[in-house]
């Protein structure tokens, strides 16, 4: 089966630019989540979807990142405006549904770097 | 909430020597345990989870790992690496109840030298 989708696969911007990231999930996985992965250190969950809710987002910076599942399937991130800080890898995974018992797949990832 | 720590943010090895990459973890609830491989420009993959039941956790490509309740760690080992494992090793961890939201540690890199 295909796997999890993601593009671009890297993006450079300056800082105060808008950038949006998009995920397409493995077919039939209700739930998706995106992870902030930053230059030496684990992926950060930011974003946790069940079908088109939100389950979890209390590590989103909502000012100013903004996600959405609108049909419960594909899914994007979106900065506006970036900061220097935000430079970091940002993964998508999806899950047949939530819980650890449901093995996440995680895309290849887009690399993003603020200048 | 939890906590992870991997002690060595850099292992090199010989080929075909043993490999201990080591985790401990920090919670006061129940916890499930995970070790994730990121291959270079490629997601993370699950290489094994300890979730209930053995204490010696086997996974993928010859690694396994044992859970260590009293000394919260989760330590991976696999007895003879291939160049192939050159990667990046994440141990993660999350409470058993409410929210299953997986932490990840800061990762180590497993260089493979000839």
């Amino acid at each position: 089966e295909a796997g999890v989708a993601q593009s671009p696969r890297y993006k450079i911007i300056e800082k105060r630019q808008s950038v949006a990231f998009w995920c397409n999930p493995i077919s039939g996985h209700a739930t998706l989540y995106w992870y902030q992965q930053i230059l030496g250190q684990g992926p950060k969950l930011l974003i946790q979807f069940q079908n088109n809710g939100v389950v979890d987002d209390s590590q989103l910076p909502k000012d100013r990142f903004s996600a959405e599942r609108l049909k419960g399937v594909d899914s994007t991130l979106k900065i506006q405006p970036a900061k220097l800080e935000d430079s970091a890898v940002y993964l998508c995974a999806s899950s047949l549904s939530s819980g650890v018992y449901n093995e996440q797949f995680f895309g290849p990832g887009t690399r993003l770097t603020v200048l | 909430a939890q906590s992870v720590t991997q002690l060595d943010s850099q292992v090199p090895v010989f080929e075909e020597a043993p490999v201990e990459l080591r985790c401990n973890y920090s919670s006061s609830v129940s916890v499930y345990l995970f070790w994730y491989v990121q291959y270079p420009n490629q997601g993370l993959q699950l290489l094994l989870k300890y979730l209930s039941g053995s204490t010696l956790v086997k996974g993928i490509n010859g690694f396994e790992a044992e859970f260590n309740k009293s000394q919260t760690s989760f330590h991976l080992r696999k007895p003879s690496v291939h160049i192939s494992d050159t990667a990046e090793y994440f141990c993660a961890v999350s409470n058993v109840q409410g929210a299953q939201k997986l932490v990840f540690g800061q990762g180590t890199r497993l260089t493979i030298n000839p």
